[in-house]
C-alpha cells in the first residue's frame, strides 16, 4: 500500500502569510494527487486534484505543486477562512490520505 | 445539483454488521467515469478510504478491511450500500460518502461529499 506523510502536523500562521504544506508519498504516485481543507464537523472539501488543478470555485491563493513523491499546497495570503485541517490524497493506486495539517492562528 | 447523503443506524453493539446506505442526486452511477466511495473519521483523527464501487460494478476495498467490507449499488433507486461486518469500538467513525468522477479523460476524486454520519461502536 501506499503511504503518505504530511508535514507539518500543526502550523501556526498568521493571516496575510504565505503558508506551505509538505506531502510525501511513499512510491511515485505521478501526479495521482489531490489536497482537502476540511473545518470542524464538516465533510471535507477539494481544492486541487492532479497536483495542480484547481477545483472550480477554489480561490486561486490555492496551489499546488509536485509530481513523483514530493508536493506541496501552498497559500499565498492566508485568510481568516482558510484556518483548518488539510490532507492530501494519493489515487494513483486505490486511495490513501495523509495525516492531515491543522493551520491554526498563530 | 449534486448531493449524496448517507444514512444508518448511529448506535451499533461490538460484532454486529453495520449496514450505511449513501443517497445520492444529480449524477447517475450508470455514467461512464463514475464511481463513488466509502470514507471514514474516527473523532479527532485522519480520514480513511473504505471502498469504492464503479459505474461497471467493478469493487475495491481498503487491503486492511477487505474481509469485512461489502459494496454495493441499485442503480435504479440512486443508491450505494456499505456493509461492514463484526464492528469493533474502534470503528467509531463518522462515515462519508464521496463521488470520484472522469472530466474529458481526467479523474477528479471525490469532488462531492455527503454530509456524514456518525456511528458509534457499544455495547
Amino acid at each position: 500500500d501506499i503511504q503518505m506523510t504530511q508535514s507539518p502536523s500543526t502550523l501556526s500562521a498568521s493571516v496575510g502569510d504565505r503558508v506551505t504544506i509538505t506531502c510525501r508519498a511513499s512510491q511515485s504516485i505521478s501526479s495521482w494527487l489531490a489536497w482537502y481543507q476540511q473545518k470542524p464537523g464538516k465533510a471535507p472539501k477539494l481544492l486541487i486534484y492532479k497536483a495542480s488543478s484547481l477545483e472550480s470555485g477554489v480561490p486561486s491563493r490555492f496551489s499546488g505543486s509536485g509530481s513523483g513523491t514530493e508536493f506541496t499546497l501552498t497559500i499565498s495570503s492566508l485568510q481568516p477562512d482558510d484556518f483548518a485541517t488539510y490532507y492530501c490524497q494519493q489515487y494513483n493506486s486505490y486511495f490513501t490520505f495523509g495525516g492531515g495539517t491543522k493551520v491554526e492562528i498563530k | 445539483q449534486v448531493t449524496l447523503r448517507e444514512s444508518g443506524p448511529a448506535l451499533v453493539k461490538p460484532t454486529q454488521t453495520l449496514t450505511l446506505t449513501c443517497t445520492f442526486s444529480g449524477f447517475s452511477l450508470s455514467t461512464s467515469g463514475m464511481c463513488v466511495s466509502w470514507i471514514r473519521q474516527p473523532p479527532g483523527k485522519a480520514l480513511e478510504w473504505l471502498a469504492r464501487i464503479d459505474w461497471d460494478d467493478d469493487k475495491y476495498y481498503s487491503t486492511s478491511l477487505k474481509t469485512r467490507l461489502t459494496i454495493s449499488k441499485d442503480t435504479s433507486k440512486n443508491q450505494v450500500v456499505l456493509t461492514m461486518t463484526n464492528m469493533d469500538p474502534v470503528d467509531t467513525a463518522t462515515y462519508y460518502c464521496a463521488r470520484t468522477t472522469t472530466i474529458f479523460g481526467v479523474v477528479i476524486p471525490f469532488d462531492y461529499w455527503g454530509q456524514g454520519t456518525l456511528v458509534t461502536v457499544s455495547s
